[in-house]
């Protein structure tokens, strides 16, 4: 199984701040990493597939990138609907696995 | 639009069953591979089982290997998860989910149906 690993664990920022979130990999998943956005109360939404490219809807604020092992998301810009915690997931293999997520709160 | 809504979910006792439904609309269900996740309260998403369009592929998490069964049903619509030896650890809130057509990113969500196992 392939273990997520996402860091840290609580980012605390304010508006109009960047925001740098981590996610590693316990082998090489290729490209084939995605990251969800989840809210209280809703299901997660898909942020990005293939690492770095952008869901439908998701504004330009929103980066991804990396390969193989190491993975980033950032936001330029927070706005207050950003604050949210978020999930990388990779799906190279069998089973899917989640990072724990990381909370993004003022 | 595009919508998945999951029911069959409640409170049942450990080692009791449930099945949990998925109706699918605003796309050609017959055309997807679908998959069942769960999250624990405070926790993060779990992949629990997958099912290929034609129903020839099916895979599942160890934690409920033998335990769960998913199946569909093209002509209805509908995703299944047979659940049963229930355990506590099996508490959550259900989700099916869609991947994208040239991805295996879960683009689509239903809202989720909450299963509770306790005495």
């Amino acid at each position: 199984e392939i273990v997520m690993t996402q860091s840290p664990a609580t980012l605390s920022v304010s508006p109009g701040e960047r925001a740098t979130l981590s996610c590693r990999a316990s082998q090489s998943v290729g490209s084939k990493l995605a990251w969800y956005q989840q809210k209280p109360g809703q299901a997660p939404r898909l942020l990005f597939f293939a690492a770095s490219t952008r869901a439908a809807d998701i504004p330009g604020r929103f980066s991804g990138g990396g390969s193989g092992t190491e993975f980033t998301l950032i936001i330029s810009s927070l706005q207050s609907e950003d604050f949210a915690v978020y999930y990388c997931q990779q799906y190279n293999g069998w089973p899917r696995t989640f990072g724990q997520g990381t909370k993004v709160e003022i | 639009e595009v919508q998945l809504v999951e029911s069959g979910g409640g409170l049942v006792q450990p080692g009791g069953s449930l099945r949990l439904s998925c109706v699918v609309s605003g796309f050609t269900f017959s055309s997807f591979s679908m998959n069942w996740v769960r999250q624990a309260p405070g926790r993060g998403p779990e992949w629990v089982s997958f099912i290929s369009a034609s129903s020839s592929i099916i895979y599942y998490a160890d934690s409920v290997k033998g335990r769960f069964t998913i199946s569909r049903d093209n002509a209805k619509n509908s995703l299944y998860l047979q659940m049963n030896s229930l355990r506590d650890d099996d508490t959550a809130v259900y989700y099916c989910a869609r991947p994208g057509s040239v991805y295996d990113a879960f683009d689509i969500w239903g809202q989720g149906t909450m299963v509770t196992v306790s005495s």
